[in-house]
């Protein structure tokens, strides 16, 4: 059972354009959400992340929007850049101590063309 | 600067041979993870300590799979007959028990099983 699902594997954008890169959720115990980049041959690093009281959390280029009721949340990367392209996954948490578990999407695999 | 380091980065064996792959979490991170890549399931957790101690493994196969952590500078992560369906990148990540749930990724162990 994915509770969290990103239903795009692949997404190709002109560069300067913006990206969306979007993710659903099912269980709406997940209070906390983040968003990681992969590149090739190496772990994922962490972007940028939104708390469910929130709906919209920006840093620079990246925008996360979180929508509660429709359980989804969305990553906007203006302008988009070469650099960009990566593997972008998803991921929610119950944030209470005594709970440090992630749930990872399926990933998104974004390209960025010059 | 801080890192989650693994080895080997690369592993190729033979069916039946037992594979383990090692983890150095962050110097003061409290929490471990195990996690397997794979293009259908996107990031797996397979096993997750805290303090040292497992808290939860059910993501992993028992009949093959271990995963300890012997002191709290290195986790281990033990299949003991390897399969060829076991092939794919295991990431290890660590963190703080803080209640918000970044993790932190080492670059990963490619496994193929032949």
């Amino acid at each position: 059972d994915q509770q969290v699902k990103q239903n795009s594997p692949s997404l190709s954008v002109q560069e300067g354009r913006i990206s969306i890169l979007n993710c659903d959720y099912t269980n709406s115990m997940f209070d906390y959400f983040l968003w990681y980049k992969k590149y090739p041959a190496e772990g994922p690093t962490f972007l940028i992340s939104i708390s469910s009281i929130k709906d919209k959390n920006e840093d620079g280029r990246f925008t996360v929007f979180l929508n509660k009721s429709a359980k989804h949340l969305s990553l906007h990367i203006v302008p988009s850049q070469p650099g960009d392209s990566a593997v972008y996954f998803c991921a929610a948490s119950v944030t209470n101590f005594g709970n440090e578990k992630l749930t990872f999407g399926t990933g998104t695999r974004l390209t960025i063309i010059p | 600067d801080a890192r989650v380091t693994q080895t080997p980065r690369d592993k190729v064996t033979e069916m039946g041979q037992e594979v383990t792959m090692r983890c150095q979490p962050i110097l003061g991170h409290n929490t471990v993870f195990w996690y397997r890549q794979t293009m259908m399931q996107g990031l797996e957790l397979l096993a997750y300590f805290r303090n040292r101690a497992p808290l939860d493994d059910s993501g992993m196969p028992k009949d093959r799979f271990s995963a300890e952590m012997p002191d709290a500078t290195l986790a281990t992560l033990k299949i003991q007959p390897s399969e060829p369906r076991d092939s794919a990148v295991y990431f290890c990540a660590s963190g703080r028990e803080s209640g918000i749930n970044e993790q932190f990724f080492g670059p990963g162990t490619r496994l193929t099983v032949l």
